[in-house]
């Protein structure tokens, strides 16, 4: 299976600050027949489920503000909220979906956290 | 407005099965995969399969091959996993999301709200 590897585990960051979380994965999740990366991100606050934010690695799901933007190719990605808000504290986590057959893995998350 | 809505918490033995149920409203049923995801008590989120609600076709993560089953009722909307043989590592939320189409229905857009499921003596 492709291992995601998120960084940091945990992040605290001023309000109005930039907040970068980054993904790694242990092998290329840019399919070259279509040029796509088969990377998502998810916000999950607490005792709800997750929230897709970005799919194909840089595309925001409808009704996500613009401050989080999805970067990267091949095995390095990242999450930014280009300027921090009370209400985006959260666990975030990326996902690849890559695989075929369907072989699903996420990163082990990362904890945001106001400054 | 796109639903999903699962069954209740469960609390099981060891050795024992579970199946929970995922009912489906606001689109159609049978246009979208289903996948189950888990995520035990401040942990991450683990897949564990997932459903062509229109074929009855399925994929399993191999950690579950052998003790996990998918299925719907078409009529109803509503899909189901069932978890056999369980342990006490099977304690946790699972959760069913809808494959979002344009993204090839391997990301997921709209989540159901968990269902805790514990296994205990």
């Amino acid at each position: 299976d492709i291992v995601m590897t998120q960084s940091p585990d945990s992040l605290a960051v001023s309000l109005g600050e930039r907040a970068t979380i980054n993904c790694k994965s242990s092998q290329s999740v840019l399919y070259s027949s279509n040029n796509k990366n088969y990377l998502a991100w998810y916000q999950q606050k607490p005792g709800q489920p997750p929230k897709l934010l970005i799919y194909w690695a840089s595309t925001r799901e409808s009704g996500v503000p613009d401050r989080f933007s999805g970067s990267g190719s091949g095995t390095d990605f990242t999450l930014t909220i280009s300027s921090l808000q009370a209400e985006d504290v959260a666990v975030y986590y990326c996902q690849q979906y890559y695989s075929t057959p369907p072989r699903y893995t996420f990163g082990q998350g990362t904890k945001l956290e106001i400054k | 407005q796109v639903q999903l809505v699962q069954s209740g918490a469960e609390v099981k033995k060891p050795g024992a099965s579970v199946k929970v149920s995922c009912k489906a409203s606001g689109y159609t049923f049978t246009s979208y995969d289903i996948n189950w995801v888990r995520q035990a008590t401040g942990q991450g989120l683990e897949w564990v399969g997932w459903m062509n609600p229109n074929s009855g076709n399925t994929g399993y993560a191999q950690k579950f091959q052998g003790r996990v089953t998918m299925t719907r009722n078409t009529s109803i909307s509503t899909a189901y996993m069932e978890l056999s043989s369980l342990r006490s590592e099977d304690t946790a939320v699972y959760y069913c999301a809808r494959g979002k189409v344009a993204a090839d229905g391997r990301s997921w857009d709209y989540w159901g709200q968990g269902t805790l499921v514990t296994v205990s003596s």
